[in-house]
């Protein structure tokens, strides 16, 4: 089965730095790749996602990178405030497989 | 308004005990699912229905069985509760298809057992 391993597992960055979080998958067929954000104490909420037929995808000061061929995604987040701090996670699922394998999730922290 | 609601929110009990929780959602998905987040955060993926079949069943205990009376709605039922079985647990759904797949988590039931 697939298996979803994402770096690092607690990063701290200074407002405005920006902030990158990285995942690697094993199943080649997979070909969804959403990426999730979850307050404290809420509900994870996707804020981004990307297919395998694109290798970038950008809104606003989130964007999300894919190689295929390295099997790896990154999460990037430019100008950081503090309202993004929270746990983000990546995930990994192939078209109507009704199943996402989840990475272990990354706890950004955003210092003002 | 709400798109996926779970009841209760919290459920305090005691070891040994049974109880359920229940999921409900409005976006018409065809697809539902539970997660159990623990202490560490990890969001593991523990069943998911499509059209009321089940179609993943990741290793859980048979303590613990789900049931979709119909599209809209997941119950979980865990019997003989253990103090491992405290977490937070998730209800999502989503709608399958060649462009959609985001899921869309509820609020989320803390179970606590003593």
């Amino acid at each position: 089965g697939e298996n979803v391993e994402q770096h690092p597992s607690t990063l701290s960055v200074q407002e405005g730095d920006s902030a990158v979080i990285k995942c690697t998958y094993s199943d080649s067929a997979s070909n969804y790749f959403p990426w999730y954000k979850q307050e404290l104490g809420k509900r994870p909420q996707l804020i981004i996602d990307i297919r395998s037929n694109v290798g970038e995808k950008k809104d606003q000061r989130i964007a999300v990178t894919l190689n295929k061929t390295a099997k790896h995604f990154s999460l990037h987040i430019t100008e950081t405030q503090p309202e993004d701090s929270a746990v983000y996670f990546c995930a990994a699922s192939y078209t109507n497989a009704g199943k996402s394998t989840f990475g272990d999730g990354t706890t950004l922290t955003v210092k003002p | 308004d709400t798109a996926v609601s779970q009841t209760p929110k919290y459920l305090v009990t005691q070891m040994g005990n049974d109880k359920s929780i229940k999921c409900e959602q409005n976006l018409g998905h065809d697809t539902m699912y539970w997660y159990k987040q623990d202490s560490k955060k990890f969001l593991k993926i523990m069943f998911s229905y499509n059209n009321k079949e089940l179609i993943i069943n990741e290793t859980v205990p048979n303590r613990f069985s789900p049931k979709s009376p119909d599209k809209a709605h997941l119950n979980l039922h865990i019997n003989s509760l253990e103090l491992g079985d405290s977490a937070v647990y998730f209800c999502a759904s989503s709608q399958l298809s060649l462009t959609e797949e985001t899921q869309y988590f509820g609020p989320g039931t803390r179970l606590l057992v003593l």
